[in-house]
């Protein structure tokens, strides 16, 4: 089946500081979802894509839908504790289901 | 406006015993699709109902494993038989439309531990 290959799995940085994660893919995507989750919730998506090429934002939150349907990646710009949590690429497979990518988590320093 | 609701939240059970997750969509929801999330991995579809008609089961392991939605009432995810191997969080999501393209909305899960 479809996997999403997100990266990096991990990141620790400064409070303040801009992040970047991406997510590809071996198979196109027509829809490219963001979600965040926080531990023992849920997740909670926090930008949708439909067009390659999308560029769309959500407050500090900046996402893009690669050119070759692929691929995506997402930046958080000056990064707030608040910030902290797991950070899903999701792929839209047919018509019902999406595909998730591994997460990639956030910590951050203060 | 209550968002999906999954009760209970943890659910502790032993090798070879049932267990019951129950999942009430948003209100005007009339989709219902389940997740598991394995510890340190990203959600992996299950099953995609509708009222009384399970639409795609295609993720679901071929025994032990079963999901309804009634005309009335919750969705219900029943495990039967429990393994170690199911320890898991179960993830539902609602749509008031079939299909991901809005990215439903997921409730808080159920986490199960089977000892």
């Amino acid at each position: 089946g479809q996997q999403l290959n997100q990266s990096p799995q991990s990141m620790f940085i400064q409070e303040g500081e801009d992040v970047s994660m991406n997510c590809t893919s071996s198979s196109i995507f027509n829809t490219w979802l963001w979600y965040k989750q926080d531990p023992g919730e849920g997740p909670v998506l926090l930008i949708a894509l439909y067009k390659a090429g999308e560029l769309t934002s959500n407050g500090r939150l900046t996402a893009q839908f690669g050119i070759t349907r692929k691929d995506s990646f997402l930046n958080i710009s000056a990064s707030i504790p608040s910030d902290v949590g797991i950070y899903f690429c999701a792929g839209q497979q047919g018509a019902q289901k999406l595909v998730f990518g591994q997460g990639t988590r956030l910590t951050i320093n203060p | 406006n209550a968002g999906v609701m999954q009760n209970p939240r943890h659910l502790v059970r032993r090798r070879g015993q049932e267990a019951r997750l129950r999942c009430s969509p948003m209100k005007g929801h009339s989709h219902v699709y389940w997740y598991r999330q394995l510890p340190e991995e990203g959600l992996k579809f299950m099953v995609y109902l509708q009222k009384e008609n399970i639409i795609d089961e295609s993720g679901m392991p071929k025994e032990r494993f079963s999901a309804e939605f009634p005309k009335e009432g919750p969705s219900i995810l029943r495990i039967q038989q429990v393994v170690r191997g199911d320890s898991a969080a179960y993830f539902c999501a609602s749509s008031p439309t079939g299909g991901a393209y809005y990215g439903y909305t997921f409730g808080s899960g159920t986490r199960l531990t089977v000892v």
